[in-house]
């Protein structure tokens, strides 16, 4: 069965702390995404990778970074947290274009 | 986003056909989804499209594409309270990128 899992559901940090939101694939898959999700906005990426070692940004990369050091994990780093990055965080997998698969979300509250 | 556009909010009576609607701009567009989300959770891939294809058909989900007027729609017939999600257009040319919309509430009522 298909998994992504992400490594938290609720994360509360202060502004200005260095955030890590984890993100693993038991799939194999090449591809793996980051995006977050604002209501009335859908869902924006913020990076991608399409190999180890390998990442392109997005529609909004300022603020964030990210890791893709093994296949199956990719790691988003928001280097100082401010306010406006309280959203939901979505990771994502594929191996083909036309399907990818999602993580449960970890939703970020930065006060 | 803006190149996806869809409508907020959807109030359907159970038993009853669904239907949501769907715009995209870029005529270039090869693929088209149907993404749903459950309270709670992550996306979950309802079904899709090529973009050389007018129509597909899968249990109880249609989906219809126009190309000409860049229109997509998901019918869902036979709407169960299971139904009540949010879900998300999105399309993608060439590569692996995703343009979502914004996504629509679907509410079933008793």
């Amino acid at each position: 069965d298909v998994k992504v899992t992400q490594s938290s559901r609720y994360l509360v940090k202060r502004t200005g702390e260095k955030v890590f939101l984890e993100c693993v694939q038991d799939m194999d898959h090449e591809n793996m995404f980051w995006y977050r999700q604002d209501p009335g906005l859908g869902l924006r990426l913020i990076y991608f990778s399409y190999d180890v070692k390998m990442k392109e940004k997005g529609d909004i990369p300022e603020g964030y970074s990210v890791s893709r050091e093994k296949k199956e994990r990719f790691s988003l780093i928001l280097e100082s947290a401010s306010t406006n990055q309280t959203s939901m965080y979505l990771c994502a997998s594929s191996l083909f274009r036309y399907e990818q698969y999602f993580g449960p979300g970890t939703r970020l509250t930065v006060t | 986003g803006e190149d996806v556009e869809q409508s907020l909010f959807l109030s359907v009576r159970e038993g009853d056909s669904s239907v949501i609607n769907c715009t995209y701009t870029d005529s270039s567009s090869t693929y088209l989804y149907w993404y749903k989300q459950e309270p709670g959770a992550g996306l979950q891939l309802l079904t899709y499209i090529f973009s050389n294809m007018d129509m597909k058909q899968d249990q109880r989900l249609t989906v219809l594409l126009n190309k000409k007027d860049k229109h997509l729609s998901l019918r869902i017939a036979d709407t169960q309270t299971g139904d009540s999600a949010i879900y998300f257009c999105a399309e993608s040319k060439d590569d692996y990128k995703l343009s979502f919309g914004a996504g629509t509430t679907v509410t079933v009522r008793a």
